[in-house]
């Protein structure tokens, strides 16, 4: 299995912009949760799915947040507008049930800089 | 909000040497994993321990979890350049949701 994937890698964009990460989860895996990094705020859950409902949203920051799951092989975490405070790394991670509270499973990250 | 805090933040060893960080929380839990970070790369789990457990070990690897107390520790035994990367604490709840610590940046000098 490819593992978690995450596109872009790397994204620089300036203030005001939409941005859009994506994330393909591992095949079978039936949660699929978002992350972000800061070296202020350490790693912060956003947002949670299972079975591609989002189960907890308390994480999203604020209204120009927003996270989807279409179908169980992606989803989408949207910024719009973007703020410079909102550069950080953003981290996708999945994991499937029967594992109990087990391990995620996390992507690569994609590096948001906004200007 | 991060729940796990950990000590030391960072730490610097030679080759061959153990390491030991550890991890505090303040609320009850499920169970508490490891998970270490390498530089500019993703998470990836170590091991995990359940809140009825108090010793769990995974080759070069011993985790132990004193619920009394709220505190877990990671033990690296002989540790190896290749080990040197961040390690984060998360605890689980009564949901699927994890909460990370701070981590512990460890630098094995070789």
């Amino acid at each position: 299995d490819a593992g978690v994937i995450q596109s872009p890698r790397h994204e620089v964009t300036e203030m005001g912009q939409e941005v859009t990460l994506r994330c393909k989860p591992i095949s079978g895996h039936d949660y699929l949760f978002w992350y972000r990094q800061t070296m202020m705020r350490g790693l912060e859950l956003l947002i949670y799915f299972n079975n591609n409902v989002p189960i907890d949203d308390s994480g999203m920051p604020e209204d120009r947040f927003s996270a989807k799951m279409p179908n169980a092989s992606f989803s989408t975490l949207k910024i719009q507008p973007s703020e410079p405070r909102d550069s950080a790394v953003y981290f996708c991670a999945s994991k499937l049930t029967g594992t109990g509270y087990g391990e995620q499973y996390f992507g690569p990250g994609t590096r948001l800089t906004v200007t | 909000s991060q729940q796990g805090e950990e000590d030391p933040q960072a730490l610097s060893i030679q080759e061959g040497e153990n390491a030991t960080m550890n991890c505090s929380y303040k609320t009850s839990i499920n169970n508490l994993q490891w998970y270490r970070q390498n530089s500019g790369r993703g998470l990836v789990h170590l091991i995990l321990i359940r809140s009825n457990e108090r010793e769990k070990h995974s080759g070069r690897l011993r985790v132990t979890l004193d619920t009394s107390k709220k505190s877990s520790s990671l033990l690296i035994t002989a540790s190896r350049a290749a080990d040197t990367a961040s390690y984060f604490c998360a605890t689980g709840g009564a949901t699927n949701k994890l909460i990370f610590g701070t981590g512990t940046l460890l630098a094995v000098q070789p």
